[in-house]
C-alpha cells in the first residue's frame, strides 16, 4: 500500500500567490516522522522540515508553514507570497519508528511552478 | 555539519561499461548509507541499504549483481553499475545515516549523480 500520497502532480501559481501542497500518509505505527524536501532543477534534495507524530503543533518558518493533522493523516505545506525561486519539486516523506530511518517512503512529488 | 558528497556529479558512458559512483559523508561517520534511484519526473525509489562492513540489503526488484554496493568505511559507500545499459540511465542519490550518535537517525542526502548510458 502506498504510504505517502501527494495527489497534486503539478501546480502553477503566479508570483506572490499563496500555495498549499497536500500530503496524506498512511502508517500503522504510533510513532513516525514526516518530512518535506525541496528538489530544485539542480537535483539536490533540500531538507525543509521534520515532524514527529507526537508534535501536532503547526510550524512556521518565514514564508513556509506546515499543518499537521493526525485526524486526517495529513501534513500539508503552504508557501506564502510565492517567489520564482520556489519553483521546484516538493516531496513529502514518511519514516516509521519501528524501522527507524532505514525506510524513508517518498511521495510522488508535486512540481511547483511559480510564474513571474 | 552533516554534509554528504557524491562523485561524479554526472557521467556519460557507453553501453556495456561499468560505472562507479562514490558517496562520502564529509563530517560525520555513517554506519548506514542508502542508495536511491530517480527516473525523470518520478519519485525517489530506495534501491539498497548498505551497512559498514557488511553486505548491502537490496530492495525487491533490484539486481544485486548489476548494482554492486560496497561500504568499506564509515565515510564511504560506492555503487557500481555493471554492464550499464541505456535503461540504467537515471539520477542516483545517496544518503547517509549518522547512526547511534543521533537522537533520531535521519538521512542526509548527497547532491546526486546523473548517469547517462549511450
Amino acid at each position: 500500500a502506498q504510504k505517502v500520497t501527494q495527489a497534486q502532480t503539478e501546480i502553477s501559481v503566479v508570483e506572490k500567490e499563496d500555495v498549499t501542497l497536500d500530503c496524506v500518509y498512511e502508517t500503522r505505527d504510533t510513532t513516525y516522522y514526516l518530512f518535506w524536501y525541496k528538489q530544485p532543477p539542480s537535483g539536490e534534495l533540500v531538507f525543509l522540515i521534520r515532524r514527529n507524530s507526537f508534535d501536532e503543533q503547526n510550524e512556521i518558518s518565514g514564508r513556509y508553514s506546515w499543518n499537521f493533522q493526525k485526524s486526517t493523516s495529513s501534513f500539508n505545506f503552504t508557501i506564502t507570497a510565492s517567489q520564482v525561486v520556489d519553483s521546484a519539486v516538493y516531496f513529502c516523506a514518511l519514516s516509521e519508528y519501528e524501522t527507524g530511518a532505514n525506510n524513508l517512503f517518498f511521495g510522488t512529488g508535486t512540481r511547483l511552478t511559480v510564474i513571474p | 555539519g552533516a554534509v554528504v558528497s557524491q562523485h561524479p556529479s554526472w557521467v556519460i558512458c557507453k553501453s556495456g561499461t561499468s560505472v562507479k559512483i562514490e558517496c562520502r559523508s564529509l563530517d560525520f561517520q555513517a554506519t548506514t548509507m542508502f542508495w536511491y534511484r530517480q527516473f525523470p519526473k518520478q519519485s525517489l525509489m530506495l534501491m539498497a541499504t548498505s551497512n559498514e562492513g557488511s553486505k548491502a540489503t537490496y530492495e525487491q526488484g533490484v539486481e544485486k549483481d548489476k548494482f554492486l554496493i560496497n561500504h568499506a568505511s564509515l565515510t564511504l559507500s560506492t555503487l557500481t553499475v555493471t554492464s550499464a545499459h541505456p535503461e540504467d540511465s537515471s539520477f542516483y542519490i545517496c544518503s547517509a545515516n549518522p547512526g547511534l550518535s543521533s537522537s533520531y537517525n535521519e538521512q542526509f542526502f548527497g547532491p546526486g549523480t546523473r548517469l547517462t548510458v549511450l
